[in-house]
């Protein structure tokens, strides 16, 4: 059953502490990306990547970091200086990574702030 | 940088009745998608658009793409419940491999 799975669902942070949400993919699709949404707005792009151990940042990176070493798996970690993180995280994939491509989503993660 | 923006930010409709929902780019798009997400779920992409002045149709959905490729509208005719949620456009930047969405219509339908 092919897609794109994030885990977990919920996920709640304490003040300071760098919390890690995982995507994974097996579309064999070359492009990621993740993008925050807040209650109702659109979506913003945080990170994304377009071939292993390569990433770029998006309009909203800083107080997030990714990683991109297989290329089924695109984790973002929010760090204790990402001031706001409360939101709902959604991780994207694209074949190949060129603006002319759809994007498949994942089911998304969010993340509240205690 | 490129903005998209939407019209309008909420859709109340009548069950039965048409609505139309519009996108806006600040500059001239290669190709304009929509997507739609329902209420706690992702977005789910429901079509693409490339040439100038195109129109295609799913069911009761009717995408058009403007003649000068700077907008874009979805007109939904008959809408029935299963409609709710929000629907986004999104075009790419001129340069880079981004795509840059509005920030949706949300669409509840009253019975």
């Amino acid at each position: 059953d092919g897609g794109i799975t994030q885990s977990p669902k919920y996920l709640f942070r304490k003040e300071g502490q760098n919390v890690t949400l995982s995507c994974e993919q097996n579309l064999n699709h070359d492009a990621m990306y993740w993008y925050r949404q807040d209650p109702g707005q659109g979506l913003r792009l945080i990170y994304y990547s377009q071939i292993v151990n390569d990433f770029q940042k998006g309009d909203i990176a800083e107080g997030y970091s990714v990683s991109r070493e297989k290329k089924e798996s695109f984790p973002l970690t929010v760090t204790s200086a990402q001031k706001n993180p409360t939101a709902f995280y959604l991780c994207a994939s694209s074949s190949t990574g060129t603006s002319q491509e759809t994007q498949y989503f994942g089911p998304g993660t969010r993340l509240l702030v205690l | 940088g490129q903005q998209v923006m939407q019209i309008p930010q909420y859709q109340h409709v009548q069950e039965g009745e048409d609505f139309t929902t519009y996108c806006n780019s600040s500059t001239t798009l290669s190709n304009i998608q929509w997507y739609k997400q329902r209420p706690g779920g992702h977005p789910v992409f429901l079509i693409q658009l490339v040439k100038s002045g195109e129109v295609k149709k799913q069911k009761r959905l009717t995408f058009q793409f403007g003649e000068a490729k700077k907008n874009s509208s979805l007109h939904i005719t008959a809408t029935q419940t299963t409609d709710v949620g929000t629907y986004f456009c999104a075009g790419p930047e001129a340069a880079g491999n981004k795509l840059t969405f509005g920030g949706g219509t949300r669409v509840l339908v009253k019975p």
